[in-house]
């Protein structure tokens, strides 16, 4: 049980354009997901909070106008990165916590961005 | 500020011995704490938690302990195998606030 997973795993796009991402829950309903993103040999950095059914609950820094946040089902969150620059180019990790558990997150298996 | 701290970013041992990762934490208002493992382009894997109200958890081969004293936990993961190699993160959390404060990782290779 608790099956998170990401699509796609690896994408390339040119600046300029809009790449989205999408998580699901498999065998479970998230109420919260969150976004994460990870620079090379650094730690998780956390982006955001999707909670179902509401608005996305942005960290210090995260511009929620660049990383739009939908999570319009309860087995379902998807980052959009708009008008994306080679600094987005990063690993995009998102995660779900299992309702009932404490605070266990399960992660999804990630998502390359590369920014040409 | 990093609140989460893994001092030792690499750790090798040998197969069959025990590893210990530790993790220093500095927010006392942290509650709930996770081992994830993680391999390169994957996402983490979670292993293990432990809760504030206890000082120690195992699960098979792996072994967390917690002292809130000392703002300290560790990871012990025991025999250790060539299968454990990855990076390991701690974690933590306030307990309602469900969100994850991450450590910069330990990156442990099992030798033969």
């Amino acid at each position: 049980g608790a099956v998170v997973s990401q699509h796609p795993s690896r994408v390339i796009c040119k600046s300029g354009t809009s790449v989205k991402i999408e998580c699901r829950s498999l065998d479970f309903q998230a109420t919260t997901m969150f976004w994460y993103r990870q620079f090379p040999k650094k730690s998780l950095m956390l982006m955001a909070t999707s909670n179902e059914g509401s608005k996305a609950t942005y960290e210090q820094g995260v511009e929620k106008d660049k990383f739009l946040i939908n999570h319009a089902s309860l087995t379902l969150s998807t980052l959009t990165v708009t008008s994306a620059h080679p600094e987005d180019s990063s690993f995009y990790i998102c995660s779900a916590r299992q309702p009932g558990s404490t605070d266990t997150q399960y992660f999804g298996p990630g998502t390359r961005l590369t920014v040409l | 500020d990093q609140q989460v701290k893994q001092n030792s970013p690499s750790l090798s041992v040998q197969e069959g011995r025990i590893s210990i990762l530790n993790c220093d934490y500095t927010n006392s208002m942290f509650d709930y704490f996770l081992w994830y493992k993680k391999y390169p382009a994957e996402g983490p894997t979670f292993l293990i938690s432990i809760s504030s109200i206890k000082d120690k958890n195992e699960d098979g081969r792996f072994t967390v302990f917690l002292n809130k004293s000392a703002k300290h936990l560790s990871l012990h993961i025991v025999p250790s195998q060539p299968g454990d190699s990855a990076v390991y993160f701690c974690a933590a959390s306030t307990g309602t606030a469900s969100k994850l404060t991450f450590g910069t990782g330990t990156r442990l290779q099992v030798t033969l």
